[in-house]
């Protein structure tokens, strides 16, 4: 079965980075794209970019176009998020999602559990 | 890009008919097929509800519905169910390339 699973909470200092996997089984890792959706506190969804793990591109939102990195390793089936300068409203949990190729159609059909991160001086 | 508009809160009663809306403009909601609607409970990560404005998942409820009018797109909920008590997102492809989420509703099951 599909199964998306990520790396555990964080708590990181204001200025840091943090670096979170999303190890992917039960389908063929390079024909999805990875898309990456973060929710603060009591908030919204908010969606990061994706990651195209066949040709390694990705595609940022311009919010963070500045400060994330989005990469992935085939050879273990896991995609990475890292994202630097961190502040306290980067607070949130961080979800991976499976979603199909071509970055323009947004249905998640697997998340990942979520990973908190706490950034807190 | 802002976030798609949703209504921050909807109700009904048990076996009721409800409808989400989400209104974006002509550069995302109204402008591409690409429409999808999540639910979410609370702690756990969303689930896909809607895909291309109407299409369901397998697994997922005839009783979920979508449409569009324009630049708003709809999720309708029919024969209200306890367990369909959650917070609901709307997200749609946009002219800059992008996704964009809506603010959620929550829905809440008299």
């Amino acid at each position: 079965q599909v199964q998306l699973v990520q790396s555990g909470a964080e708590v990181k200092k204001p200025g840091a980075s943090v670096k979170v996997s999303c190890k992917a089984s039960g389908y063929t890792f390079t024909g999805y794209y990875i898309y990456w959706v973060r929710q603060a506190p009591g908030q919204g969804l908010e969606w990061m970019g994706w990651s195209n793990p066949n040709s390694g591109g990705t595609k940022y939102a311009q919010k963070f176009q500045d400060r994330v990195t989005m990469t992935r390793d085939t050879s273990i089936n896991t995609a990475y998020m890292e994202l630097g300068s961190l502040r306290s409203d980067d607070t949130a949990v961080y979800y991976c999602a499976r979603g199909p190729p071509g970055g323009y159609d947004p249905s998640f059909d697997y998340w990942g559990q979520g990973t908190l991160v706490t950034v807190s001086s | 890009q802002s976030a798609l508009t949703q209504p921050a809160s909807v109700s009904g009663s048990p076996g009721q008919s409800i409808t989400i809306s989400c209104t974006g403009t002509g550069s995302d909601v109204g402008g591409y097929n690409f429409v999808s609607w999540y639910q979410q409970h609370p702690g756990k990560a969303p689930k896909l509800m809607l895909y291309d404005v109407s299409n369901r998942p397998s697994g997922v409820s005839n009783r979920f519905s979508g449409s569009r009018s324009g630049n708003t797109a709809s999720l309708t909920i029919s024969g209200l169910q306890a367990e369909d008590e959650a917070d609901y997102y709307c997200s749609s492809y946009t002219s800059s390339t992008t996704l964009v989420f809506g603010g959620g509703t929550k829905l809440t099951v008299l």
